[in-house]
């Protein structure tokens, strides 16, 4: 089947560093993989999309400066958090799909608390 | 915009009694998830059902695409129910719209 793993699964960092996550595609092709983020009391908000051999589209309030994603092949994915600060914690989702399927397959999440 | 209504808001049940969740789209849509998320805050796939009942152990989904929603019922819930029950959608692109979510308590 179809499985999603992100890593880690909960990590802390200092207030104005960086925290690097993954995500990894097992039993499809992550053709195209969407990060999201849910913020304390929030759901879930797109933060970008990103297929293979093409551009990634950062949704409106996430930049590429902020929040860069690399895709570097059919089964990974990692976004990094540039400088966090609290408004960055939360849990962060990936989602993966192959091809133009309807269904999108998720990791678990990582939990990023920022002190 | 897509927007997603889920229902209700928050649900304190006895243990073993039945719960009913629901979600309402305002567009049409071309999948269907929901997902269990645990109090810890990690997420899990219950059922990807874009139309019809799907059935697991003590959970069904029926998705109604003419009507745009979808229900999860759980029956003879337990403790460990207990958590967050969120629902989302695709319309054809690449983005999926979460719903707020269920917040289920289940006492003994």
């Amino acid at each position: 089947g179809a499985l999603v793993y992100q890593y880690p699964r909960r990590t802390i960092c200092k207030s104005g560093t960086s925290m690097r996550m993954e995500c990894q595609a097992v039993g499809f092709q992550a053709t195209s993989v969407a990060w999201y983020r849910q913020s304390p009391q929030k759901t879930f908000e797109l933060i970008a999309l990103s297929t293979v051999n093409s551009a990634i589209k950062y949704e409106q309030n996430f930049t590429q400066e902020k929040f860069p994603i690399s895709h570097p092949n059919l089964s990974f994915s990692s976004m990094t958090v540039l400088n966090a600060y609290l408004e960055d914690r939360g849990l962060y989702l990936c989602g993966a799909r192959e091809g133009t399927g309807p269904e999108q397959f998720f990791g678990p999440g990582t939990r990023l608390t920022v002190l | 915009g897509q927007q997603v209504q889920q229902s209700p808001a928050s649900l304190v049940l006895q243990e073993g009694e039945n719960a009913e969740l629901q979600c309402n789209f305002s567009t049409s849509l071309n999948s269907m998830q929901w997902f269990y998320q645990r109090p810890g805050g990690s997420l899990v796939s219950l059922f990807y059902n874009p139309s019809g009942t799907k059935h697991s152990g003590r959970l069904t989904s029926t998705t109604v695409i003419k009507e745009r929603r979808s229900s999860l019922h759980i029956s003879s819930s337990q403790t460990t129910d207990s958590g967050t029950y969120l629902c989302a959608f695709g319309t054809g692109g690449y983005k999926v719209v979460f719903g707020s979510g269920t917040r289920l308590l289940v006492s003994p």
